[in-house]
């Protein structure tokens, strides 16, 4: 149980342009779920907490308006790159909080491998 | 605030050598979780452990054991006879309990494990 699915795995965009990123929970309702960003070589940084039917809750210095969050149901949030460019390339990985679990562990995606060229 | 400090950031070890992966934490919460997770070269985080604060035993599964230690806040993690499977990256984590809790990483060790 508890597996959470991000679609695409990677994906080649041209600078400018927009890619959306799916996470979904399979197996259980999650009404939070987090985005984090992943340089090579480096840890993971969270970038913004999704609640189901609510706006997104974005770490210090992390561009809302580029970074589009969308938490529509309890199964799904997506994370929209605007315009990317270059230095938007990076690993992006999601994980979701289980409504049941009263421990509130987070389960992580596999991970989706942006490259902006 | 909460902060990981994952001092190593690469150890290289011949197969069948134990290895410790140290992880100090600092928080102000009285009850947290800790967290230690693999990162294969695939990239897909691998979950090993969760540690409560209040349950300070040692555990072991397999070939893993860690060693939560709340006097010097450090929550140690310990591969016996390595293998060349766990060359990866390994992360050290720490969260509160509540539910708009966030999860903290460390900076990552890289274990190399050679044959």
């Amino acid at each position: 149980g508890a597996v959470v699915s991000q679609h695409p795995s990677w994906v080649i965009c041209k600078s400018g342009t927009s890619v959306k990123i799916e996470c979904r929970s399979l197996d259980f309702q999650a009404t939070t779920m987090f985005w984090y960003r992943q340089f090579p070589k480096q840890s993971l940084m969270l970038m913004a907490t999704s609640n189901e039917g609510s706006k997104a809750t974005y770490e210090q210095g992390v561009e809302k308006d580029k970074f589009l969050i969308n938490h529509a149901s309890l199964t799904l949030s997506t994370l929209t790159v605007t315009s990317a460019h270059p230095e938007d390339s990076s690993f992006y990985i999601c994980s979701a909080r289980d409504l049941s679990d009263s421990t509130y562990e987070q389960y992580f995606g596999p991970g989706t491998r942006l490259t902006v060229t | 605030a909460q902060k990981v400090t994952q001092a190593q950031t690469e150890i290289s070890v011949v197969e069948k050598e134990d290895v410790t992966l140290d992880c100090v934490y600092e928080t102000r919460d009285t009850t947290y979780y800790l967290f230690w997770y693999k990162q294969p070269p695939s990239g897909e985080l691998v979950f090993l452990i969760r540690r409560n604060s209040f349950d300070e035993q040692n555990e072991i599964s397999g070939r893993y054991s860690w060693n939560f230690q709340k006097s010097t806040s450090s929550f140690n993690f310990t591969i016996t006879a390595s293998q060349v499977v766990d060359s990866a990256v390994y992360f050290c984590a720490l969260s509160g309990t509540g539910a708009n809790s966030k999860l903290t990483f460390g900076k990552g060790i890289t274990l190399s494990v050679r044959p």
